[in-house]
């Protein structure tokens, strides 16, 4: 994900339909990667990770697809709720460097009843 | 479970002054890590510790920034003398293991203003 400064990217979505957020990442070493949900006033919290061995990955609801061709990641929400409102990052990490996790500057998903 | 518990939760100082700030991590997580958030720069890992001990402070942007972990179930971020640019939120994240792969449990933060 880049950094876009003050004003992050936003996703307006209707309740019930689904949301596809996109992050590209920088660095084609990367090996893993992590979807973080970061709701007002709170901290990141843990969505789903991926390593870079594997092309899809799924959990409750969400979906996260790497393509490492043009180093680019999504997250597929289904049938996104009001409480999915909130700002998402994707982190990336080298697994040489420890643990080092590199964010994105995240998407705002805001969820329209 | 109690999650990460960081303090306070808001602090306002004025410049020059020495701020602290202070993380309890899960029990039995073995690594800690603190991170800053801006809207300009986003999340940026400050530094971490494995077991206690330093593993990585690359992330310190300056010597004003030290961290400390006494022990398993306590650190602080410290910084001495405060300027205005460190306002930021503070989040501090601890993990059962050593590798980035495990799990981040974050705080909810510390809001900085430095006025």
């Amino acid at each position: 994900g880049e950094s876009v400064g003050l004003h992050l990217p936003t996703l307006s979505v209707q309740e019930g339909d689904n949301s596809i957020i996109n992050c590209a990442y920088s660095n084609s070493a990367s090996d893993y990667f992590i979807w973080y949900k970061q709701e007002s006033g709170k901290g990141p919290q843990f969505i789903i990770d991926i390593r870079s061995n594997m092309d899809k990955r799924q959990g409750q609801r969400v979906t996260v697809l790497l393509n490492k061709t043009v180093k680019h990641l999504s997250l597929q929400i289904a049938a996104t709720q009001p409480g999915d409102s909130a700002v998402y990052f994707c982190a990336e990490n080298i697994g040489a460097a420890g643990n080092k996790l590199t964010f994105g500057g995240g998407t705002r998903v805001l969820v329209k009843p | 479970d109690a999650g990460v518990i960081q303090s306070p939760r808001h602090e306002v100082t004025e410049m020059g002054q020495e701020v602290t700030l202070r993380c309890k991590p899960i029990s039995g997580h073995n690594s800690l890590f603190w991170y800053r958030q801006t809207m300009m720069r986003g999340l940026e890992l400050l530094i971490y510790f494995n077991n206690n001990v330093p593993i990585d402070d690359s992330g310190m942007p300056e010597d004003r920034f030290s961290a400390k972990m006494p022990n398993a179930s306590f650190s602080t971020l410290k910084i001495q003398p405060s300027e205005p640019r460190d306002s930021a939120v503070y989040f501090c994240a601890s993990s059962l293991g050593r590798g980035a792969r495990e799990k981040l449990f974050f705080g909810s933060g510390t809001q900085l203003s430095v006025l």
